[in-house]
C-alpha cells in the first residue's frame, strides 16, 4: 500500500521558535518521490521541495530544511526561527513509480504566534 | 502568480447537474494535473495528462472525466453531481511527464453542490 501519515494535525509555536513537521510514508516501490507543499490561508498550493528515493541528502533552503531517512521511512520538514508568514497547512506527498499516483498526507496546520 | 489559470473561480450548482472546470497551464508546460480538496477526503490526486495523453490516474470517480486539448488547456467534467462533490478543485502544471518536477498550482475552483 502507498500511504503518507502526518500525525501532527495542528501545531502552534511562538515566533522565532524552531518547528519540525513529521511525515512518515509507506510504499512498496523501490523508486519513489517525496514532496512537501504549503497551503497558506489564501488557499493556493505552493510546491516546496521534492526528493527521490535514491537521494538521502538532507537539504537546506534558507530557514527550511528537510531530513529524509529511508531507514525510518520519514521525510521531516523543519522551519528554523519561524515567522508569522509560515502559518499555513503543510502537506507531505508521495509518488511511486507504480501507477504514478500522488498520495497526500492529511496535512499539518501550523500557526506561528507573534 | 503561478501562471496557471483556472476558471471559474466559484461555481454553485444543484445535485444531478454537470459542470466543466477549465485549466490553462503555464506557458511551456506539457503536463496538467487535477486535484480535489475536500474536508472529508483531504487532498486527492485525480488525474494527470501529458501532451494530450492520460499519464496517471488517481481516485477519479467514473462520473468525472478529463481531457487535455491540442493547445494544452485541460477540462475536468463532473457529472451527476452529488453533495459530496463540493470541494476545491486545483489544477497544476509542470514541464515533464514524470510528476517528479516542480508543479505550479492554479488558484482553484470552488465547487458548491446544493
Amino acid at each position: 500500500a502507498q500511504k503518507v501519515t502526518q500525525a501532527q494535525t495542528e501545531i502552534s509555536v511562538v515566533e522565532k521558535e524552531d518547528v519540525t513537521l513529521d511525515c512518515v510514508y509507506e510504499t512498496r516501490d523501490t523508486t519513489y518521490y517525496l514532496f512537501w507543499y504549503k497551503q497558506p490561508p489564501s488557499g493556493e498550493l505552493v510546491f516546496l521541495i521534492r526528493r527521490n528515493s535514491f537521494d538521502e541528502q538532507n537539504e537546506i533552503s534558507g530557514r527550511y530544511s528537510w531530513n529524509f531517512q529511508k531507514s525510518t521511512s520519514s521525510f521531516n520538514f523543519t522551519i528554523t526561527a519561524s515567522q508569522v508568514v509560515d502559518s499555513a497547512v503543510y502537506f507531505c506527498a508521495l509518488r511511486g513509480n507504480t501507477g504514478n499516483q500522488f498520495y497526500f498526507g492529511t496535512g499539518t496546520s501550523l500557526t506561528v504566534i507573534p | 502568480d503561478s501562471g496557471v489559470t483556472q476558471t471559474p473561480k466559484h461555481l454553485i450548482t444543484a445535485t444531478g447537474q454537470r459542470v466543466t472546470l477549465r485549466c490553462s497551464p503555464r506557458s511551456g508546460d506539457l503536463s496538467v494535473y487535477w486535484y480535489q480538496q475536500s474536508l472529508d477526503q483531504g487532498l486527492q490526486f485525480l488525474i494527470q495528462y501529458y501532451n494530450g495523453e492520460e499519464r496517471a490516474k488517481g481516485n477519479i470517480l467514473e462520473r468525472f472525466s478529463a481531457q487535455q486539448f491540442p493547445d494544452l488547456h485541460s477540462e475536468l467534467n463532473l457529472s451527476s453531481l452529488e453533495l459530496g462533490d463540493s470541494a476545491l478543485y486545483f489544477c497544476a502544471s509542470s514541464v515533464a511527464p514524470t510528476g517528479y518536477d516542480e508543479q505550479y498550482f492554479g488558484p482553484g475552483t470552488r465547487l458548491t453542490v446544493t
